[in-house]
């Protein structure tokens, strides 16, 4: 059973810094590209990064770019977004989702999500 | 970037009836339309991909149809557990990959 369980969210304060995890399972991890998709309190769903089975392509949401670094470690089966100088519109839920087919970003499994709260 | 607009934003149904949810692109996208079912709390659920195509243990009840510009997602006969609210998702040209601001099917 494919498994995606996202953890490291958090309150955090403006200009903070916060680091995710997405711990995979029940798939050959190192195969699949990976995205990150935030959705805001209320809101839909929001593109965020998403990174190649080898790391080889790597690719960020413009609001998010120069601020957040997305990673892997395939012989630890996990996915990771590294998140910079935070800002109050950061407030989402994030969830880490696997690619279909790389050259097919749908997403066929996400995790339960992880929030993240960014407040003074 | 390409906008993807869904209408309506809010469709009430009855249980058995048909619901028809729509979704068009600012420009073409070929077939790349993906379908989402999410319920509160719960992460988004992958209904259909390549406009068409249901996911692995979709019910038949749901279908995509349409390319191009404008795509259609019908739920044939409405059961309780498809309350929720849903997106389309376009992944033709990418990044950004880009998602429809959702419709949310309630009970009439």
């Amino acid at each position: 059973e494919v498994q995606l369980v996202e953890s490291g969210g958090g309150l955090v304060k403006p200009g903070g810094s916060l680091r995710l995890s997405c711990a995979a399972s029940g798939f050959t991890f190192s195969s699949y590209s990976m995205n990150w998709v935030r959705q805001a309190p209320g809101k839909g769903l929001e593109w965020v990064s998403s990174i190649s089975s080898s790391s080889s392509y790597i690719y960020y949401a413009d609001s998010v770019k120069g601020r957040f670094t997305i990673s892997r470690d395939n012989a630890k089966n996990s996915l990771y977004l590294q998140m910079n100088s935070l800002r109050a519109e950061d407030t989402a839920v994030y969830y880490c989702a696997r690619m279909a087919a790389a050259d097919a970003n749908v997403g066929d499994y996400w995790g339960q999500g992880t929030l993240v709260t960014v407040s003074s | 970037e390409i906008v993807m607009t869904q209408s309506p934003a809010t469709l009430s149904v009855s249980p058995g009836e048909r619901a028809t949810l729509s979704c068009r692109a600012s420009q073409s996208v070929s077939s790349n339309l993906a379908w989402y079912q999410q319920k509160p709390g719960q992460a988004p659920r992958l209904l259909i991909y390549g406009a068409s195509t249901r996911a692995t243990g979709i019910p038949a009840r749901f279908s995509g149809s349409g390319s191009g510009t404008e795509f259609t997602l019908t739920i044939s006969s409405l059961q309780s557990e498809d309350f929720a609210v849903y997106y389309c998702q376009q992944y033709n040209n990418w990044p950004p990959v880009t998602f429809g601001g959702g419709t949310k099917v309630e009970i009439k």
